[in-house]
C-alpha cells in the first residue's frame, strides 16, 4: 500500500521556467511533509518542509503548497536551473509514530534543459 | 550544520562475508538514526530505526539477524550485513534525525541523510 505517491515519474522543463512536482498521500494522520532532492549514488538532500497547520512555505526558489482536503502537496521551483536536474522525493511523517518514521514517495526525475 | 557522514561509500565483498557500514552525525547528536535500502529506480525503503542505547526496531520483512544494527553513541550507528549474498547487493543509506523543535505543536521531523553505501556481493 503506497501511502505517498508521485504519479509523474519524470518531468522536463526549460531553464528559467517553473517546475511543478506533485505528490499525493492517502493517510490523513500525516502531519509533516518534506521534499528531498537526490542525485544518483548519493543520499537525499533536504530541501523544504511544511507542517499540516500551514498551506504554504517558501524558501528562495522553492515553495511547497499543501492542500489537506485534497491530500495533495506540490513543490514549485522558480526559476528552474540546470543544476536542479535530479530525482525529487516527497516524504510524510505521521503523528504518534514514536520514532517519527518518514514515508517516501516513488520520486520524480526532473530534467531542466538549458 | 546537520551533516551526516556514511562510510564506506562503496564496498565489494565475497559471498558469505560480513560488511559493516558506519553512519555518523558530525555536528549534532542523534538519538534516532534510520537505515534505508534503495533498489534501482525505486524509492527509499526503511529497513530499521536505530535508537541510542537500545535495540533497533525493524520493519516488517527485514531480517534482524541478517542486518545487525548497533547505536552505541549519540553520533554513531552501524549496520552490519552478515553472511552477505548477491541478493543483498544494493544501495544502503542512513539518516539521522535532528531535533529542531516544533512548529505549532507539530514536531519538525527532518532527517538528514548520508551519502549512501553501494554494496556489491560477488
Amino acid at each position: 500500500d503506497q501511502q505517498v505517491k508521485q504519479n509523474s515519474p519524470s518531468l522536463s522543463v526549460q531553464e528559467g521556467r517553473i517546475s511543478i512536482l506533485n505528490c499525493d498521500y492517502t493517510n490523513s494522520m500525516f502531519d509533516y511533509f518534506l521534499w528531498y532532492k537526490k542525485y544518483p549514488a548519493e543520499g537525499p538532500t533536504f530541501l523544504i518542509s511544511i507542517s499540516s497547520i500551514k498551506d504554504k512555505n517558501e524558501d528562495g526558489r522553492f515553495t511547497v503548497f499543501l492542500n489537506k482536503s485534497a491530500k495533495h502537496l506540490s513543490l514549485h521551483i522558480v526559476p528552474s536551473q540546470p543544476g536542479d536536474s535530479a530525482v525529487y522525493f516527497c516524504a510524510a511523517s505521521r503523528k504518534n509514530t514514536g520514532f517519527q518514521k518518514l514515508v517516501f514517495g516513488t520520486g520524480t526525475r526532473l530534467l531542466v534543459s538549458p | 550544520g546537520a551533516v551526516v557522514s556514511q562510510h564506506p561509500s562503496w564496498v565489494i565483498c565475497k559471498s558469505g562475508t560480513s560488511v559493516k557500514i558506519e553512519c555518523r552525525s558530525l555536528d549534532f547528536q542523534a538519538t534516532t538514526m534510520f537505515w534505508y535500502r534503495q533498489f534501482p529506480k525505486q524509492s527509499l525503503m526503511l529497513m530499521a530505526t536505530s535508537n541510542e542505547g537500545s535495540k533497533a526496531t525493524y520493519e516488517q520483512g527485514v531480517e534482524k539477524d541478517k542486518f545487525l544494527i548497533n547505536h552505541a553513541s549519540l553520533t554513531l550507528s552501524t549496520l552490519t550485513v552478515t553472511s552477505a549474498h548477491p541478493e543483498d547487493s544494493s544501495f544502503y543509506i542512513c539518516s539521522a534525525r535532528d531535533n529542531p523543535g516544533t512548529e505549532f505543536g507539530i514536531a519538525k521531523n527532518i532527517q538528514y541523510f548520508g551519502a549512501g553505501t553501494r554494496l556489491s556481493v560477488l
